[in-house]
């Protein structure tokens, strides 16, 4: 069975960029879209984005401008960058396997998640 | 971008009654290449990650109970738990995949 963790600064300053890391075990990266997924205290999930093992990449139209991701599949694990974060930013942040259609899917297996603060 | 809006936001229900969630897409999530509709259906308890319940609208992912089940088509989906138990209580998220990934805002379901 896939599982997922996070890892990355718990606390990021406004402004700064926010920096996530996703490392896979139990299964090669090598397939599949990877995705990060949101979710403030008390509220919904956000979709931020996937990426493939090409390199290939879809991101939330609302948070495109901010954000970049990355596959190193030497390491099993892909990346999440957000720049010029607010307070707005703070949430759990999910890396997911994405599963389905070519188009985008449904999200199979989830990490635990980690809370990232920003604050100064 | 498609609006997925979930009905009831709560809804407490008896032991061992059916608890019915609904789910409604401001566009059709009918996908013609396999005559399925991109709708998926999560759990979410406290303090733990969403765990997939039901893709395709009503297929049920593997270990899921069978008292879990999703109908539905096109713009109007429904999650039914047939007869509820106490650990049923969680929040349950719509999200279509239609295009690019858009959940609902969530139902919270409680024992009556």
């Amino acid at each position: 069975q896939v599982q997922l963790k996070e890892s990355g600064p718990g606390l990021v300053k406004p402004s700064e960029t926010l920096s996530l890391t996703c490392t896979v075990s139990g299964g090669s990266i090598s397939s599949y879209f990877w995705s990060w997924i949101r979710q403030p205290a008390g509220k919904g999930l956000e979709w931020i984005g996937r990426i493939y093992i090409s390199g290939t990449t879809n991101y939330n139209p609302s948070l495109k401008s901010r954000v970049t991701m990355s596959v190193d599949t030497s390491k099993n694990h892909f990346s999440l960058r957000l720049s010029s974060v607010t307070a707005a930013d703070t949430a759990v942040y999910y890396c997911s396997r994405e599963v389905g259609p070519p188009h985008g899917g449904f999200f199979e297996n989830w990490g635990q998640g980690i809370l990232v603060t920003v604050s100064s | 971008d498609i609006v997925m809006t979930q009905s009831p936001d709560s809804l407490a229900v008896s032991l061992g009654e059916r608890a019915t969630i609904n789910c409604k897409s401001s566009q059709s999530l009918f996908y013609s290449s396999n005559n399925k509709n991109c709708l998926a259906w999560y759990q979410q308890k406290a303090g733990q990650p969403p765990k997939l319940l039901i893709y395709w609208a009503s297929t049920r992912e593997s270990g899921v109970p069978d008292r879990f089940s999703g109908s539905g088509s096109e713009t109007d989906f429904t999650l039914t738990i047939s007869r509820l138990q106490a650990e049923d209580v969680a929040i349950y998220y719509c999200q279509q995949y239609y295009s690019t990934p858009q959940f609902g805002q969530g139902t919270k379901l409680e024992i009556k």
